[in-house]
Parts: structure tokens; C-alpha cells; sequence
């Protein structure tokens, strides 16, 4: 039972245009959302996070986007460069007191190119 | 310092052999968690500590044996593993509050011959 989907496995995109990269989720009772970055033999890099009670969190060329009643969330790059070249993963959190039964779930992943 | 350590890098056991894979952090974090990934697949959830308590255990097998013997420490034991337990392993850590997310290490990638 995979609670959080990327449908996309792979992305490509053009150096400078905007990156868009979809996630869906099945449990309403996540908290927080993540988006993470990976490189092959390593581990997640940590992009931006959202609280379950917001919409929008921008930082710098990110931006995630939540729509609860969609059980959707996305994040934009902009301009995509390069360098981003990755798997994205996103995650879902339900939290507990003092982080005791925090559980971070991860979606499938999107494998992103950004060509030159 | 705001990064968590795992060593080795790399490790290969035979099926009957004993090893462990050992994690650090000094963060003050007080939440560490061991994960697995499978190739070409997301990282799968296996242990949660908090304050150096095991309070998640995903249904592991129980030839992965964890263990946190401070709170800037986590390790995982291994024992009679299969093949298919091949995989890379990752270790995080968290605040209580995880505004920033967890922050992960590089991984041991461990091969069961």
C-alpha cells in the first residue's frame, strides 16, 4: 500500500525553464510534507517542507504547493538548472510528541534532467 | 557540526557472518531512525529511537538488531542475513519540531553474498 505516489519516474526539462514535479498522497492525517533530493549512493538532501495547514512555501527558486482537498502537492523550480539534475523524492510526515513516533514516508521518486 | 556520519561506506558479509553498521550525529538531535533502500525504490522506513528508546519497529526481521547507546549514537547488528537484504542503508535524524526535515547520512551500501 503505497500511501505517497509520484506518477512520473522521469522529467526533462530545458536549462531555464520551470521544473514541475507532482506528488500525491492517500492519509489525511499526514502533518508536514518534504521534498528531498537525491544522488545516486547517497543520501537525501533536504529542499523545502509544508505544514499540512498551509498552501504555499516558496524558497528561493522552490515552491511547494499543497492542495489538501486533492490529496495533491507539487514543487516548481525556477529556472531549472543543471545542477538539479536528481531524484526528487517527496515525503510525508505524522508527528508525535517529541519526534517518538515520527514516521517520514517516501513517495517513488522522479527522476529529473535538466538539459543544458 | 550539521552533518550524520555512517560508517563504513561500503560492506560485504557472507550469510553467516556478524557486522554492524554505526551512525553519529551531534546535532543534539534526539530522534534517530535507520532506513532502507532497494534499488531504483523510495527509502523505506525500518526503526525510529527517541531519547534513545526504540519506539517504531517496522515488522524488521529480526536479524537486524538495533541498538542506541547514547543519544548521539545508533547502530544496526547483523546477523544471518539473506541475499535479497542487499541494500543501501540510511540513517537520519530529527528535532522534535521538524521544520528543517531530517537530516541524513550518506548510506552504507551493504551486499549479502
Amino acid at each position: 500500500d503505497q500511501q505517497v505516489k509520484q506518477n512520473s519516474p522521469s522529467l526533462s526539462v530545458q536549462e531555464g525553464r520551470i521544473s514541475i514535479l507532482n506528488c500525491d498522497y492517500t492519509n489525511s492525517m499526514f502533518d508536514y510534507f518534504l521534498w528531498y533530493k537525491k544522488y545516486p549512493a547517497e543520501g537525501p538532501t533536504f529542499l523545502i517542507s509544508i505544514s499540512s495547514i498551509k498552501d504555499k512555501n516558496e524558497d528561493g527558486r522552490f515552491t511547494v504547493f499543497l492542495n489538501k482537498s486533492a490529496k495533491h502537492l507539487s514543487l516548481h523550480i525556477v529556472p531549472s538548472q543543471p545542477g538539479d539534475s536528481a531524484v526528487f523524492f517527496c515525503a510525508a510526515e505524522t508527528r508525535g510528541y517529541g519526534g517518538a513516533t515520527n514516521k517520514l514516508i517516501f513517495g517513488t521518486g522522479t527522476l529529473l534532467a535538466v538539459q543544458p | 557540526d550539521t552533518e550524520v556520519t555512517q560508517t563504513p561506506k561500503h560492506l560485504v558479509m557472507g550469510m553467516t557472518n556478524k557486522k554492524s553498521l554505526k551512525c553519529e550525529q551531534h546535532m543534539g538531535h534526539r530522534a534517530m531512525y535507520w532506513y532502507k533502500q532497494k534499488a531504483k525504490k523510495p527509502p523505506e522506513l525500518m526503526f525510529v529511537y527517541s531519547y534513545e528508546k526504540l519506539s517504531i519497529n517496522e515488522s524488521v526481521p529480526s536479524r537486524f538488531s538495533p541498538e542506541c547507546p547514547n543519544s548521539s549514537l545508533l547502530n544496526l547488528h547483523l546477523h544471518a542475513l539473506q541475499p535479497e537484504d542487499s541494500a543501501l542503508y540510511l540513517c537520519a535524524s530529527s528535532q522534535d519540531a521538524g521544520w528543517n526535515g531530517y537530516t541524513f547520512g550518506s548510506g552504507t551500501r551493504l551486499t549479502v553474498v
